[in-house]
């Protein structure tokens, strides 16, 4: 079974402080996702990555940045905590087989709360 | 228009009863549809995928795609209470992401 874990379940932050989310798979998968959850307003894509030291933008990536040193780790920072961004944080990652995007699969989720 | 729409629900169906979700997307080119199960508080789990027009059948589940209608629905038959989740259709973009419909919640009572 594909396992993708999240770094915390439950996370409490202070406004303006920096924030790492990290998210492990360790089915050697190529592509790797950061969304966030709000309700309304569904699943939001922040970032992706295809590759190593690859990121492309998704639909909200504002306040957010990302990084990936190793195939099996994609972080999510957020350089100064508003609590806008107070949310539930979805990780999840996916093969890429022949050149289509397969099935994503998802962790556990951290939920943020910016004080 | 939303590039993904769902069947707005709330939905409420006798156990034993089939259910119902529908979803339309508005991208001619997708080729990769998918169903999500999301039980309150947890994260989204895979539950169906489907690619070529038609049904596809898994157990209880089964998917059906019409590209030309530019539709994907999602039966479940004989719901049981375990069913009761929201549900999220996703559609893999022309653009290599998954775009997600705002969901359906369902509701299987005893």
């Amino acid at each position: 079974d594909v396992k993708v874990t999240q770094s915390s379940r439950y996370l409490v932050k202070r406004t303006g402080e920096k924030v790492f989310l990290e998210c492990v798979q360790d089915m050697d998968h190529e592509n790797m996702f950061w969304y966030r959850q709000d309700p309304g307003l569904g699943l939001r894509l922040i970032y992706f990555s295809y590759d190593v030291k690859m990121k492309e933008k998704g639909d909200i990536p504002e306040g957010y940045s990302v990084s990936r040193e190793k195939k099996e780790r994609f972080s999510l920072i957020l350089e100064s905590a508003s609590t806008n961004q107070t949310s539930m944080y979805l990780c999840a990652s996916s093969p890429n087989l022949g050149g289509s995007y397969n099935e994503q699969f998802f962790g556990p989720g951290t939920r943020l709360t910016v004080l | 228009q939303k590039e993904v729409e769902q069947n707005s629900g709330p939905l409420s169906v006798p156990e034993g009863a089939i259910a119902s979700l529908n979803c339309t997307y508005s991208d001619r080119v997708s080729q990769s549809f998918f169903w999500y199960r999301q039980y309150s508080g947890k994260s989204p789990e895979l539950i169906m995928s489907i690619y070529s027009n038609g049904d596809k059948e898994d157990g209880r589940f089964t998917a059906q795609l019409n590209k030309a209608s530019q539709y994907v629905s999602l039966l479940i038959r004989d719901s049981q209470p375990s069913d009761s989740a929201t549900y999220l259709c996703a559609v893999l973009t022309s653009y290599g992401k998954l775009t997600f419909g705002q969901g359906t919640i369902l509701t299987v009572h005893p």
